[in-house]
């Protein structure tokens, strides 16, 4: 069984502080990586692609580690705004299925 | 432009009654996914569409549930009889191939709020 496994959190930060997700894959032929983000009673939302080499987006960084297979997000200087829960999606390399993981909460008080 | 349009946005039904969500993909997108969410279990993807075939209903809980997809604009999925654990959030979502030949983007619908009695 394929999985993909996420901290559900909550992780609750203040504002401005930084912030640090995990998530780990099973599937070693994965081949594409994202992170979605979900607000409380909606659908979740495309956040950012995940590259091999890294990518940044403002204060958000994303990061592949294949050969420990986790990616992870990190997001500086947080917003009260960036409430949500953060999923992390999977793209297997074969059937081009995707996998969620549950996702993690993240909480950012005032 | 229109993104992927669900309805109804709410449902609440007795058990036993059939129950079914309808979906209009984003325009030209070639796969479409129906998935549903509860608080235990997460996303899970019941069935996807490439083209309008169905690809993979592995999914799918049970008998009670099918899906169809009769054209390119609008697909269904049905739940015969439902029953309480069947209440969840559904949501569909469509995604285009991309030029590397994997998928791009999936693009969520708003989702139908399932509630059975």
């Amino acid at each position: 069984r394929k999985e993909v496994e996420q901290d559900p959190g909550p992780f609750n930060v203040p504002e401005g502080a930084t912030v640090a997700f995990n998530c780990t894959y099973s599937n070693s032929a994965s081949q594409s990586f994202f992170w979605y983000r979900q607000d409380c009673r909606k659908e979740p939302k495309l956040l950012m692609s995940v590259y091999s080499s890294g990518n940044e987006d403002g204060r958000f960084t994303a990061q592949l580690n294949r050969a420990s297979q986790y990616i992870s997000l990190l997001i500086r200087d947080s917003k009260l705004s960036d409430s949500a829960t953060y999923l992390c999606v999977v793209i297997d390399g074969g059937s081009y299925q995707l996998t969620f993981g549950k996702g993690t909460k993240l909480s950012v008080i005032p | 432009d229109a993104g992927v349009i669900q309805s109804p946005r709410h449902e609440v039904t007795e058990m036993g009654q059939e129950v079914t969500l309808r979906c209009k993909p984003i325009s030209g997108h070639d796969y479409l996914f129906w998935y549903r969410q509860t608080m235990m279990r997460g996303l899970e993807l019941l069935i996807y569409f490439n083209n309008n075939v169905p690809i993979d209903d592995s999914g799918m809980p049970e008998d009670r549930f099918s899906a169809k997809m009769p054209n390119a604009s609008f697909s269904t999925l049905k739940i015969q009889p439902s029953e309480p654990r069947d209440s969840a959030v559904y949501f569909c979502a469509s995604s285009l191939t991309g030029t590397s030949g994997y998928q791009e983007t999936q693009y969520f619908g708003p989702g139908t709020r399932l509630l059975v009695l």
